[in-house]
C-alpha cells in the first residue's frame, strides 16, 4: 500500500545535538512538506519542496535544515540553533497542483521529538 | 501567508448531541481541507471544499463552504465517543495552491 513513512516515531535529543527526522513516500508525489504542532495548536509549515533539489522556507525554517535528492525522501534535520525544538512532527505529500488545481494531501503519523 | 481561525478552541459535548465547529478567514479560500486528528497520531482527511456555496456529507459529518468563500463550517450529527479529537481546517495560500495552512484546531471531546 503507498503512504508516508516517519522515523523514528519518538525522538530524545538533548540540548546542543542535531538530530535527523526521516520521511518517506511511495506515492510518487511531488510535492514534500514539514509541519511542526505544538500542544493545543494547529500546524505550522517548517519547509516544503516542489520538486526534487528545490525547496522553500515555511513560516517558521529557522533552527530547521531540509535536503530533497530523491523524489521519496524530505529528511528534517533540527539543529542546535532550534531553541525549542520539543514538539511533534508531521510530514506530508500532496501531487503539485498547477493553477487551481485540487490536491490530494497525505500525511504521516509523526514523530515526536524531546529535548532531555 | 493565508490565516485561519477555528472556533471555538475547545467543545465537550454530550453524546447524541449536534456540534459545529467554523473555520474563518479573511482572505479568498482557494481550497478548503477538514482534517482530524488522534492526540500523538497523524491527520485523517475528512474533506475538500472548493466551490462557494458546496457542501459535502461523509457519515454524520457535514461541511459546507461559503459563497464568498472565506468560512467553512463543519457539523456533526448525534455526536459519538469515537468523533472525539483534534478537527483542523487547512486552506491553500494562494490559487496554485503551493501549500497548506491550517487553523489552530478545535478540540472535541464526547462524554458517553
Amino acid at each position: 500500500d503507498g503512504g508516508i513513512t516517519q522515523s523514528p516515531k519518538y525522538l530524545f535529543r538533548k540540548e546542543g545535538q542535531n538530530v535527523t527526522l526521516s520521511c518517506e513516500q511511495n506515492l510518487n508525489h511531488d510535492a514534500m512538506y514539514w509541519y511542526r504542532q505544538d500542544p493545543g495548536q494547529g500546524l505550522r509549515l517548517i519547509y516544503y519542496s516542489q520538486i526534487v533539489n528545490d525547496f522553500q522556507k515555511g513560516d517558521i525554517a529557522e533552527g530547521y535544515s531540509v535536503s530533497r535528492e530523491k523524489k521519496e525522501s524530505f529528511p528534517l534535520t533540527v539543529t542546535s540553533a532550534q531553541k525549542n525544538p520539543t514538539a511533534f512532527y508531521l510530514c506530508a505529500s500532496s501531487i503539485r497542483g498547477w493553477g487551481g488545481q485540487p490536491r490530494s494531501y497525505t500525511f504521516g503519523s509523526g514523530t515526536r521529538l524531546t529535548v532531555v | 501567508s493565508q490565516e485561519l481561525e477555528q472556533s471555538p478552541q475547545s467543545l465537550i459535548v454530550q453524546e447524541g448531541k449536534n456540534l459545529t465547529i467554523n473555520c474563518t478567514s479573511s482572505k479568498t479560500l482557494y481550497g478548503l481541507y477538514w482534517y482530524k486528528q488522534k492526540y500523538g497520531e497523524g491527520l485523517i482527511f475528512l474533506m475538500m471544499l472548493q466551490k462557494g456555496g458546496e457542501e459535502k456529507s461523509h457519515e454524520k459529518i457535514t461541511a459546507k463552504l461559503d459563497e464568498k468563500k472565506q468560512q467553512s463550517s463543519l457539523h456533526i450529527t448525534a455526536s459519538q465517543p469515537s468523533h472525539a479529537g483534534i478537527y483542523l481546517c487547512g486552506a491553500h495560500g494562494d490559487n496554485a495552491g503551493n501549500m497548506l495552512t491550517f487553523g489552530g484546531g478545535t478540540r472535541l471531546m464526547v462524554k458517553p
